[in-house]
């Protein structure tokens, strides 16, 4: 089955630690997305790539890093510099090119801070 | 930039009452509009989206969406819902022609009464 693979499932993060987020898709898809999710807030966009070696800063990249290497692989390093990382991190990813396609999502990563 | 708003957070229902979620957007441009919905435990899947042509669009489980450019809204109905209909929903847009993600509204609680 294609779809997308987000791990972990949980993470705990302690102050001033850095930690990785992992998402893989084996659905050939070009573009790839961070959202991340709070209560009552909705999904907003952290990073975006529309391509392998290339990727886009979304409306809250402060404190985030990604990096696009393969085409399958997506990344997401939540940094000390991030004061607030407690949330529910989504990864997406869709066929790409005009914002028309949808896009289709993994089951997500929760981190905490401890 | 564009932004998405739902009128309502929390919707509690009766099973075989008819449904409404309203989402309007703001942005001067030409969009494309998605539903996505979060069922229990599941990940955020498509539930119908509208680019161009006959302003009502159907989705999957029997959903509808009416596309009003005069009004900037995109809601959601449903003639009558079931208990399986219990879940998150969300209104999202991206810019046409865009390939810069989604930007999402905060998302309508339902929850169906049997």
């Amino acid at each position: 089955d294609g779809g997308i693979t987000q791990s972990p499932k949980y993470l705990f993060r302690k102050e001033g630690q850095n930690v990785t987020l992992s998402c893989e898709q084996n659905l050939n898809h070009d573009a790839m997305y961070w959202y991340r999710q709070d209560p009552g807030q909705g999904l907003r966009l952290i990073y975006y790539s529309q391509i392998v070696n290339d990727f886009q800063k979304g409306d809250i990249a402060e404190g985030y890093s990604v990096s696009r290497e393969k085409k399958e692989s997506f990344p997401l390093t939540v940094t000390s510099a991030q004061k607030n990382p407690t949330a529910f991190y989504l990864c997406a990813s869709s066929i790409g090119g005009t914002g028309k396609q949808p896009q289709h999502f993994g089951d997500g990563t929760r981190l905490s801070i401890l | 930039a564009q932004s998405v708003s739902q009128h309502n957070h929390h919707v509690i229902l009766s099973e075989a009452a008819s449904l409404e979620l309203g989402c309007n957007y703001s942005y001067g441009g030409t969009v494309n509009l998605f539903w996505y919905v979060q069922y229990p435990g599941q990940h955020l899947q498509l539930l119908l989206k509208y680019f161009s042509g006959d302003p009502l669009v159907k989705g999957i489980k029997g959903f509808e969406a009416e596309f009003i450019k005069s009004k900037f809204s995109f809601n959601l109905r449903k003639p009558s819902v079931q208990w399986s209909d219990t879940a998150e929903y969300f209104c999202a847009v991206t810019r046409g022609g865009g390939a810069d993600g989604l930007t999402f509204g905060k998302g309508t609680h339902l929850i169906i009464q049997p």
